[in-house]
């Protein structure tokens, strides 16, 4: 079946940092990919959606600045947190399809702590 | 009023147990609809895809009715490995891209 990674799985970083994040489409090529977010006790919020080659497009409300979005290959997309702070701290998922339309596979999540 | 609304639970049952978990949604121009289980602090994972017709994996049957937009979810036969939250989702095409809106989760833990 498709397989999707994330890494790291578990970032603890201060507030300032930049962090990011990597998912990867092990057996299929992806051409578009997603973020999302879900804080505590809170259900999953797509923040952006990503296609091969192009920019993102971001959601209402998600600052483009803030969370970079680069999806260079059919494989690998890369979130990058600039400057973290203690707000930002949340579970992180990306998903990868290999049609904009089609099933989305989701990788196991980064878990970010901003201290 | 949230697009895909979910009783959160917790719903408590013993082993053995039939429960049912309900969902509404509220685009009418929704194309697609699932269920996923979410375990505690790890990924979504999709349980089942829900038709109109209803389908049935195993224990669990899903059902859609699209006239009151809602959907169910029946688990009989409740195992401790039920234990999860379970995610009504509905699918939208954006643009091009399609779209996942998702519920907040109803949370079940069965008991021995």
């Amino acid at each position: 079946g498709a397989v999707v990674s994330q890494h790291p799985s578990r970032v603890i970083c201060k507030s300032g940092t930049s962090v990011k994040i990597e998912c990867r489409s092990l057996d299929f090529q992806a051409t578009t990919m997603f973020w999302y977010r879900q804080f505590p006790k809170q259900s999953l919020m797509l923040m952006a959606t990503s296609n091969e080659g192009s920019k993102a497009t971001y959601e209402q409300g998600v600052e483009k600045d803030k969370f970079l979005i680069n999806h260079a290959s059919l494989t690998l997309s890369t979130l990058t947190v600039a400057s973290a702070h203690p707000e930002d701290s949340s579970f992180y998922i990306c998903s990868a399809s290999q049609g904009a339309r089609d099933t989305q596979y989701f990788g196991p999540g980064t878990r970010l702590t901003v201290l | 009023r949230k697009e895909v609304e979910q009783d959160p639970g917790p719903f408590n049952v013993p082993e053995g147990a039939t429960v049912a978990f309900n969902c509404t949604y509220s685009n009418s121009a929704s194309q697609s609809f699932f269920w996923y289980r979410q375990d505690c602090r790890k990924e979504p994972k999709l349980l089942m895809s829900v038709y109109s017709s209803g389908n049935e994996d195993g224990r669990f049957t899903a059902q859609l009715n699209r006239a009151s937009q809602y959907i169910s979810l029946l688990i009989r036969d409740s195992k401790l490995s039920d234990s999860a939250t379970y995610l009504c989702v509905v699918a939208l095409n954006a643009g091009n891209n399609r779209k996942l809106i998702w519920g907040l989760g109803t949370s079940l833990a069965v008991n021995p």
